[in-house]
């Protein structure tokens, strides 16, 4: 069955370092997506990407978040300067064609710790 | 904007007993799709069942259904039968013309022996 892979599954970086966090869609998905879930709170949503570019995001999505899909297969999510309030719980997802009544496939998730 | 409510942050029910989890969202489109999803300790995110606004039929998915109140704007689950592996936290989740979706809380669910 296929399925979204997210690497690495658990990151600990130092206050304001940079970060690459990586996923690796299903194969002929074309809708995007990057949630983060601080530990206990509910999942928030970042950002979508389609078609090579971000088609919305949220106001946690603010200059230090990047995204990118470099090759045509990984999607990348990038923090520049990380900060403590960036630990959370990182999850990737996709979606097929008809993006609003398809499942969205969810990553198992990057644990990011900030230290 | 889309919310998602959840009222009940933590529910218990007993092995093979039967269980209901609140939702009620608020929104202004007409085309919608509801969902819920499952997060065990190993904090997957996995899809139990889904719902489309248009349709009236309340959707299945074998011990799992949900009672769509459109007017109401509330979508609960129902979970029957339940099982040790059902212990988990639970999301509702909607989503319109965005395309993303929108969380809940969720509620936390423990299954009892």
């Amino acid at each position: 069955e296929p399925e979204v892979t997210q690497t690495p599954s658990h990151q600990v970086t130092q206050m304001g370092q940079e970060v690459i966090l990586r996923c690796v869609p299903i194969s002929n998905h074309l809708y995007f997506y990057w949630y983060r879930q601080i530990l206990g709170q509910k999942v928030e949503f970042l950002v979508s990407f389609y078609n090579n570019e971000i088609s919305e995001k949220s106001e946690i999505f603010d200059d230090q978040f990047s995204v990118e899909r470099p090759d045509g297969s990984n999607f990348t999510l990038k923090i520049r300067s990380t900060k403590l309030e960036d630990s959370a719980m990182y999850f990737c997802a996709s979606r097929g064609y008809r993006a609003q009544n398809t499942e969205a496939f969810f990553g198992q998730g990057t644990r990011l710790t900030v230290v | 904007a889309q919310t998602v409510t959840q009222s009940q942050p933590e529910m218990s029910v007993q092995e093979a007993e039967t269980v209901t989890l609140s939702c009620t969202y608020d929104t202004s489109e007409n085309n919608y799709y509801l969902f819920w999803y499952k997060q065990p300790p190993s904090r997957q995110m996995i899809l139990v069942i889904r719902q489309e606004a248009y349709k009236q039929q309340n959707a299945t998915e074998n011990r799992f259904s949900v009672n769509f109140q459109k007017a109401a704007k509330s979508f609960s689950l129902k979970i029957s039968d339940s099982q040790l592996g059902d212990t988990a936290m639970y999301f509702c989740a909607h989503t319109g013309t965005a395309s993303k979706l929108t969380f809940g809380t969720g509620t936390r669910l423990q299954v009892t022996l």
